[in-house]
């Protein structure tokens, strides 16, 4: 089982709130990375940090934004929740070199009334 | 992603049956990720193929990647209740490992 955490698992709130998923992993990953999961639909690529202070934005362009201050954490911000926001989050984390598998969290299900 | 296509979408097979699931890539790639994701929870780690085709077994789960074709077979053999989830291909298309395309999936129904 690969350690790397999300908070909360679900999430209700109303438009215009800010909002920070957090990600943790235990493992000492350099490479995370957020996808965006629509119900029935593929995942789609948000952010990735390939190390500290690296941040770079994947191929679904998406309003959240990222840092990443410390090794282990890898938090996702909306600064203003709109319903478009609406869906699952899901964080990971895998090792530098290639063919090295990337491990998930359980994901975050986000709804924004 | 139209990259990226597995079938059948969905399948329902009863429990002790064999059953396979495709991915078929329309560029050329350099690894294919098998994962496994239960409803509403995260992606778990099956078996990575390396570029110029191999197989891999794990338990009663097999997969291929067919270089030739650019594509890649998951085999399912007796299969379990457990063995229900939705399984996804995910490809890599940079040699980095690291910005992989994901297929859209397919749901997989186990019945007694």
């Amino acid at each position: 089982e690969a350690d790397i955490y999300q908070t909360p698992r679900y999430l209700v709130i109303g438009t215009g709130k800010k909002i920070t998923l957090e990600c943790s992993q235990t493992m000492g990953h350099d490479k995370m990375y957020w996808y965006q999961q629509d119900p029935g639909m593929e995942l789609h690529l948000i952010h990735y940090s390939y190390g500290v202070n690296s941040t770079e934005k994947g191929d679904l362009s998406s309003e959240s934004t990222v840092s990443r201050i410390r090794t282990e954490h890898f938090p996702l911000t909306l600064e203003s929740a709109r319903p478009s926001h609406t869906s699952q989050y899901l964080c990971a984390s895998s090792e530098e070199g290639a063919e090295q598998p990337q491990h998930f969290g359980d994901g975050t299900r986000l709804s924004i009334l | 992603s139209q990259e990226l296509e597995q079938s059948p979408q969905s399948l329902i097979v009863q429990e002790g049956k064999n059953l396979t699931i495709n991915c078929t890539s329309s560029k050329t790639l350099y690894g294919l990720y098998w994962y496994k994701q239960k409803y509403g929870e995260g992606l778990i780690f099956l078996m990575m193929l390396q570029k110029g085709g191999e197989e891999k077994s794990h338990e009663k789960i097999t997969a291929k990647l067919d270089e030739k074709k650019q594509q890649s077979s998951l085999h399912i053999t007796a299969s379990q209740p457990s063995h229900a989830g939705i399984y996804l291909c995910g490809a890599d298309y940079t040699g980095t490992a690291s910005k992989l395309t994901f297929g859209t999936g397919t749901r997989l129904q186990v019945t007694l």
